[in-house]
């Protein structure tokens, strides 16, 4: 069975602080998806990386999929409130009914 | 103009009453997930559907019960209600694209 481990599990920091949370998987990522919960509403998808290597930028976050497709790294540069919410990684596979594998998470709160 | 609504957002109800949440999307998206999540355990799924009444279990599926008449709806039923099933529900639409758009989700406590 795969297993996802997400770190840190809790992030406290400042406004305009930068940081970076792993997920590291126990098997290779058929395809990684990273997503953001806020409190109090479902989770929404940030980005999906397939290929070993791989570094997508969406604004002020970068997602680095590792070479061995493993593991995945989520940067974020000058974090802001807005960005408080819980980060979410999970293993895609098409071929099994499109059910996802799931992190637990790393809750993140950027204090003004 | 969101394409998956949940209802009811909130809802309290007694030990041993059966309750029904609802799912709908105008998506028209073949595959629909319940799941339900806790600290600590994160979210983990109780029943999908992969088409009108396909459905099959996930990894929590005791005392659950679905239901999909329709393409667009997607019915969980908790049989006869107990505490350890207070938890936030969320229901989440698979479509063309990878990834899963996901209600608003329906916080549930039973007493």
């Amino acid at each position: 069975t795969q297993l996802l481990e997400q770190s840190p599990q809790f992030l406290s920091i400042q406004e305009g602080e930068n940081l970076t949370v792993y997920c590291n998987s126990s098997s290779v990522f058929s395809s990684l998806q990273w997503y953001r919960q806020e409190p109090g509403e479902g989770p929404v998808l940030l980005v999906t990386v397939v290929t070993g290597g791989e570094v997508k930028k969406l604004k002020r976050l970068t997602f680095q999929f590792g070479d061995a497709r493993k593991d995945s790294s989520l940067h974020i540069t000058a974090a802001q409130p807005g960005d408080t919410g819980l980060y979410l990684c999970a293993d895609f596979n098409a071929g099994n009914n499109r059910k996802l594998i799931w992190g637990l998470g790393t809750s993140l709160a950027v204090n003004p | 103009d969101a394409g998956i609504t949940q209802s009811p957002r909130h809802k309290v109800t007694e030990t041993g009453t059966p309750v029904t949440l609802r799912c709908h999307q105008t998506e028209n998206h073949r595959y629909m997930y319940w799941y339900r999540q806790d600290p600590g355990h994160g979210l983990r799924l109780i029943h999908y559907s992969y088409g009108v009444k396909d459905t099959d279990k996930g990894e929590v599926s005791d005392g659950y019960s679905v239901s999909r008449s329709k393409t667009e709806d997607f019915l969980l039923t908790l049989e006869s209600a107990t505490s350890s099933q207070t938890s936030v529900y969320f229901c989440a639409i698979s479509g063309q694209g990878n990834g899963y758009t996901f209600g608003s989700g329906t916080r549930l406590t039973v007493v």
